[in-house]
């Protein structure tokens, strides 16, 4: 069955340290990997997307993610996260129109 | 581009009663357009698809009386709780795709929905 999961629920760091969310999805043939960003009280936003072509894929507000066919990952980094960037993150998978979701990271950065 | 909005951002409605949702397209035409339901702390959980003029495929377990959508027009989605509960509060989302990309979802606020 198609699955998208994300093992860490809860991160919390300290202003200036790097991030690495993980996530790892399980699907035959074709995907396309996604990460969304809901900020409190805000709906969701796209950070940033994977279709095709090169695998580390540059998004909004400094974020990247690198596609690693080879262990079916597809983890978000930042290398110097802000206060501003507390927030629950969602990873998401396609092959065709419907989203499959990971359960979220909630991300709590110390000023 | 691709703005979707959603009415209203929160409602209150008592037990019994019903309510509707609405989801707009603003800016492009949506061929096809989603309903997620969203718990605290939780991720979105899909409740259903529905494409514009024909009816909607619900998911596993929603029930498809109680959750009436109505996908009318290429920009309009509208999701009607039907005789709430308080157990049907929680944060509705819809989203929508374009003719642009079929794999690119743009989504709405979201609308609060407490059951008193």
């Amino acid at each position: 069955a198609q699955s998208v999961s994300q093992h860490n629920h809860h991160v919390i760091l300290s202003e200036a340290a790097s991030l690495e969310l993980g996530c790892n999805y399980s699907y035959g043939g074709t995907v396309n990997l996604f990460w969304y960003v809901q900020y409190p009280g805000q709906h969701l936003q796209l950070l940033l997307k994977y279709f095709s072509g090169d695998p580390l894929v540059k998004g909004i507000k400094g974020f990247e993610a690198e596609f690693i066919k080879s262990k079916f990952s597809f983890n978000l980094r930042k290398p110097s996260v802000q206060w501003s960037d507390t927030a629950e993150y969602f990873c998401a998978a396609n092959s065709n129109y419907q989203l499959i979701w990971g359960a979220g990271t909630k991300l709590i950065i110390k000023p | 581009g691709a703005v979707v909005s959603q009415h209203p951002s929160w409602v209150i409605c008592k037990s019994g009663t019903s309510v509707k949702i609405e989801c707009r397209s603003l800016d492009f035409q949506a061929t096809t357009m989603f309903w997620y339901r969203q718990f605290p702390k939780q991720s979105l959980m899909l409740m259903a698809t529905s494409n514009e003029g024909s009816k909607a495929t619900y998911e596993q377990g929603v029930e498809k009386d109680k959750f009436l959508i109505n996908h009318a027009s290429l920009t309009l989605s509208t999701l009607t709780v039907t005789s709430a509960h308080p157990e049907d509060s929680s944060f509705y989302i819809c989203s929508a795709i374009g003719t642009k990309s079929s794999y690119e979802q743009y989504f709405g606020p979201g609308t609060r929905l407490t059951v008193t």
